[in-house]
């Protein structure tokens, strides 16, 4: 089972960036899949995630990045997707996505994102 | 949002001694089905958190029994039976009862 993320980097603030999720080893279509995020030295932090097509392929989100971030799936490619619009400082983590919505068991490695004017 | 509680921040351990960790939450974690959302992760240095402990008491696939996860409703806690240097991270409980999920605080423990 193994979680490539990929697409992170250094943003303007206002601008968009989007990150991907590369999914291997295991069933992509049977899982709901989320993504977190990790400020320098703080805990994690829960951006969101997607339900799989059984349950409706339905998204949630935390209120810090609703409205402003999305979450997408394309179960053909096994790939999950954050774009991420109206970025701010605030933004600024290495973003990890993971297996499962309420208990998640695999985890990437992460993408850094930097959000400096 | 419901807000979990960590205790302690800190931790030091001899090797072979035990380590327990609370995570009180502001909510109740048990759903109508007898679940427990309450999931325990530990961070080594420079990796992303890894899960030991699901649904409040179930250990995670490869984890040694040493480690259990106890507790219902609002009051939870971790225990390693003997601490390793292995244990060496930091450990975070999460609800997943309710969206946001939030995590606690995390509690840092090192080896004496």
């Amino acid at each position: 089972v193994r979680l490539v993320e990929s697409g992170g980097g250094l943003v303007r603030p206002g601008l968009s960036l989007s990150l991907s999720c590369s999914a291997s080893g295991f069933t992509f279509g049977d899982y709901p899949m989320s993504w977190f995020r990790q400020a320098p030295g703080r805990g994690p932090e829960w951006v969101g995630f997607v339900r799989s097509r059984a349950h409706g392929e339905t998204a949630e989100y935390a209120p810090s990045v609703k409205g402003r971030f999305t979450i997408s799936r394309d179960d053909s490619r096994s790939i999950i997707y954050l774009q991420m619009d109206s970025l701010k400082i605030e933004d600024t983590a290495r973003y990890y996505c993971a297996r499962g919505g309420d208990e998640v068991d695999v985890w990437g490695k992460g993408t850094a994102v930097t959000v400096s004017s | 949002d419901i807000v979990l509680t960590q205790s302690p921040l800190f931790l030091s351990v001899t090797p072979g001694e035990p380590a327990s960790i609370s995570c009180r939450s502001s909510q109740s974690l048990l759903h109508s089905n007898g679940y427990n959302y309450l999931d325990w992760y530990m961070q080594k240095s420079g990796q992303p958190p890894q899960i030991l402990i699901y649904l409040g008491s179930s250990r995670a696939s490869g984890v040694p029994d040493r480690v259990s996860g106890s507790g219902s409703g609002t009051d939870f806690v971790l225990n390693i039976s003997r601490v390793e240097a292995a244990d060496v991270g930091v450990f975070y409980c999460m609800q997943a009862r309710q969206t946001p999920l939030t995590f606690g605080g995390g509690t840092r423990l090192d080896i004496k």
